[in-house]
């Protein structure tokens, strides 16, 4: 099992959507939990991280955490297509104080 | 502005060179860095902890020998690629924690391209 857990996509949603992505982890004992956008070719830039259980918004972005389920999600509102970009999930804590990526999200706005 | 510099953002060297990459902290201190590799259509996959002052940690499977890191200030870690190979070929990415918030704050990234 992969430390995270991530669906490759590529996720489509319509301009003004809501775009969905979710991540799994494994590590029971993770702390604190990243949201990153990638634009092709660039360095991975951090849109939200969560710590607590719940939800936590910034702006267009809602971040998801149930650390019972070990789950954690990022919520996109009014989906641009400037949104476009592989979305990673990062997990830290636990067993080590690495941060850990999952594979990306690919989503795809479409105009 | 930018909180972390990579140089040089490309280089392309031939086959058995070393190539040297700088990570640069432009507002804080940085006791410790890490250096992420990043293959085409894959993550992010961290090869080693860079520590001021001390040995770098290594990742299960990255040889220590052939990617020296040297973190001799608290602002500037550097990666070389030594004999470098076609399969070297890659996305390098540091990264920097701030001490005090553990925020993480990534360098733009240097592709590398052996020839």
């Amino acid at each position: 099992q992969k430390e995270v857990e991530q669906n490759s996509g590529p996720l489509s949603v319509p301009e003004g959507a809501i775009a969905s992505l979710n991540c799994t982890y494994s590590d029971r004992g993770s702390q604190s939990f990243f949201w990153y956008r990638q634009y092709s070719g660039k360095s991975p830039e951090l849109i939200m991280f969560i710590y607590s259980n719940g939800d936590k918004e910034d702006g267009r972005f809602t971040a998801q955490l149930n650390k019972a389920s070990q789950y954690v999600s990022l919520l996109i509102r009014d989906s641009q297509p400037s949104d476009s970009a592989t979305y990673l999930c990062a997990v830290m804590g636990g067993a080590t104080n690495k941060l850990i990526f999952g594979t990306g999200t690919l989503l795809a706005v479409q105009p | 502005g930018a909180v972390v510099s990579q140089h040089p953002s490309w280089v392309i060297c031939k086959s058995g060179t070393s190539v040297k990459i700088e990570c640069r902290s432009l507002d804080f201190q940085a006791t410790t860095m890490f250096w992420y590799r990043q293959f085409p259509k894959q993550s992010l996959m961290l090869m080693a902890t860079s520590n001021e002052g001390s040995k770098a940690t290594y990742e299960q499977g990255v040889e220590k020998d052939k990617f020296l890191i040297n973190h001799a200030s608290l602002t500037l870690s550097t990666l070389t690629v030594t004999s470098a190979h076609p399969e070297d070929s890659s996305f390098y990415i540091c990264s920097i924690r701030q001490d005090n918030t553990g925020e993480l704050f990534f360098g733009e990234g240097s592709r590398l391209t052996v020839l």
